[in-house]
C-alpha cells in the first residue's frame, strides 16, 4: 500500500520561510508531486522531484530524498495568498494511480 | 494543459435518489480519474475510467453505487447511487496531461449535500 504522512496544520508569518514536510511509505516510488488548493477550489499542481535534490520554481521549491523516503514544499516570501492546503502525491510506477498525502494546511498571518 | 469542467457545481439531495455528475475535458485524454474529498481532508481516488472499457474501482469502492461511464475521450460521468448522509462530499474529476511531469488537472469539483 501507499501512504503519505505531512502535518496537519502550520502557521506562519507573511514575509517569512515555511517549510512542508512528507513521509512516504509506498510499495515502489516514481516520483513526488506537490499540489495546493485554496479553499472551495481545486487543486492546482506545484511541482514534481523524480529525482533527488532541490527543485526550484519562483517562490516555491521542493526537495527529494529517495534514501529517507523523504520529501518536503519549500514557500518563500510568504504571502497571504499562500493560505490554502499543500498535499504532497506519489506514485509505484510509471502508470499507476497516484496517492494523495494526508494534507497541510498552512495559515499565513500578518 | 487540461481544461475541465463539471456539473452541477453542487447539488442537494435526498437519500436514496440518484446524482449524475458529468466532467468534459477539452483534449483528449486516455484516463480520467474521479476523487472524493471530505471537507478538511485529502483525496481518495474513487475510479479510473478508461474509454472503451470498465472503470477501475478502488477498495472500499463498487460500481453499483458508484457507476461510471466513459463514452468518448473527452467525457466521462460518475453516478452516485441509492444516496445516504454520508456520500456528502466534494467530488472531483481529473486527468493527466501528459507533460511528462506526472501533473494531474482537476475540474471545479461537485459540492454534494444529501439530506
Amino acid at each position: 500500500g501507499q501512504s503519505l504522512e505531512q502535518p496537519s496544520e502550520v502557521t506562519a508569518v507573511e514575509g517569512a520561510i515555511v517549510q512542508i514536510n512528507c513521509t512516504y511509505q509506498t510499495s515502489g516510488f516514481y516520483g513526488l508531486s506537490w499540489y495546493q488548493q485554496h479553499d472551495g477550489g481545486a487543486p492546482t499542481f506545484l511541482s514534481y522531484n523524480a529525482l533527488d535534490g532541490l527543485e526550484e520554481t519562483g517562490r516555491f521549491s521542493s526537495f527529494l530524498s529517495r534514501s529517507d523516503s523523504y520529501g518536503y514544499l519549500l514557500l518563500q516570501e510568504l504571502q497571504m495568498k499562500d493560505s490554502a492546503s499543500y498535499f504532497c502525491a506519489a506514485r509505484p510506477g510509471g502508470y499507476q494511480k497516484v496517492t494523495f498525502g494526508t494534507g497541510t494546511k498552512l495559515q499565513v498571518i500578518p | 494543459s487540461a481544461v475541465i469542467s463539471q456539473k452541477p457545481s453542487r447539488d442537494i439531495c435526498q437519500r436514496g435518489t440518484s446524482l449524475t455528475i458529468q466532467c468534459q475535458v477539452d483534449s483528449q485524454v486516455t484516463m480520467m480519474f474521479w476523487y472524493r474529498q471530505q471537507p478538511g481532508q485529502s483525496l481518495t481516488l474513487i475510479a479510473t475510467a478508461n474509454q472503451g472499457s470498465e472503470a477501475t474501482y478502488e477498495s472500499g469502492f463498487v460500481i453499483d453505487k458508484f457507476p461510471i461511464s466513459r463514452p468518448n475521450l473527452t467525457f466521462s460521468t460518475l453516478t452516485v447511487s441509492n444516496m445516504s448522509p454520508e456520500d456528502s462530499s466534494i467530488y472531483l474529476c481529473s486527468v493527466e496531461a501528459g507533460t511528462g511531469e506526472n501533473e494531474q488537472f482537476f475540474g471545479p469539483g461537485t459540492r454534494l449535500t444529501v439530506l
